[in-house]
């Protein structure tokens, strides 16, 4: 149980284009959703904080309208990059609390390559 | 504020030797503590997790660890490293109960961990 399934895993687009990313929790309802981005051999920063029902949370530096965050249901979040550049090419993961006590599950993760 | 700290960037261990990862967390309270495993290009997985109770706890993989409190450590230990165990491991805190709302992980830097034959 308490699965969350991330798509694309991988996606390529050109600098100017938008990218959504989608965060489906499969068997579970996920009131909340973590996005955090990853670069090369490092660590996970948390991007924002998704919300069923209202805006998003986001961490400070990160810009709202490059990074849209949409959590339209109780089982899905998405990531939009919106005006891709090469510098936003990364590994991003969602990440939703379980059921039980702060099991926190994680997507797979997507690579993102702009060029 | 809340932090994590993995001393070991990169840490290399013959196969069938003993394995220590070290983490270190600064925060408040007694926060709840994972350990995360990430194979190259792939998400999260969990080794284990600690919210009260028996401090030493036990993890899949044969993977545990020791939550000590007078330390602020979290160090997750392993009698003997198999070649599949290479990969990157991250000691994670969230805030405990009482500990704020959004419940948001914080991560440390990673421990990259090679086995040798």
């Amino acid at each position: 149980g308490a699965v969350v399934s991330q798509h694309p895993s991988r996606v390529i687009c050109k600098s100017g284009t938008s990218v959504k990313i989608e965060c489906r929790s499969l068997d579970f309802q996920a009131t909340t959703m973590f996005w955090y981005r990853q670069f090369p051999k490092q660590s996970l920063m948390l991007m924002a904080t998704s919300n069923e029902g209202s805006k998003a949370t986001y961490e400070q530096g990160v810009e709202k309208d490059k990074f849209l965050i949409n959590h339209a249901s109780l089982t899905l979040s998405t990531l939009t990059v919106t005006s891709a550049h090469p510098e936003d090419s990364s590994f991003y993961i969602c990440s939703a609390p379980g059921r039980l006590n702060y099991g926190y599950t994680f997507g797979s993760g997507t690579r993102l390559t702009v060029v | 504020a809340q932090s994590v700290t993995q001393p070991d960037i990169h840490i290399t261990v013959s196969e069938g030797a003993s394995l220590e990862l070290r983490c270190n967390y600064s925060y408040g309270a007694t926060p709840y503590l994972f350990w995360y495993v990430q194979s190259p290009g792939q998400g999260l997985q969990l080794l284990l997790k600690y919210f009260s109770g028996d401090t030493l706890v036990q993890g899949i993989k044969g993977f545990e660890a020791e939550f000590k409190r007078s330390q602020s450590s979290f160090n997750l230990r392993k009698p003997s490293v198999h070649w599949s165990d290479a990969a990157e491991y991250f000691c994670a805190v969230a805030p405990g109960a009482g500990g704020g709302a959004t419940n948001k992980l914080i991560f440390g830097t990673g421990t990259l961990l090679a086995v040798q034959p």
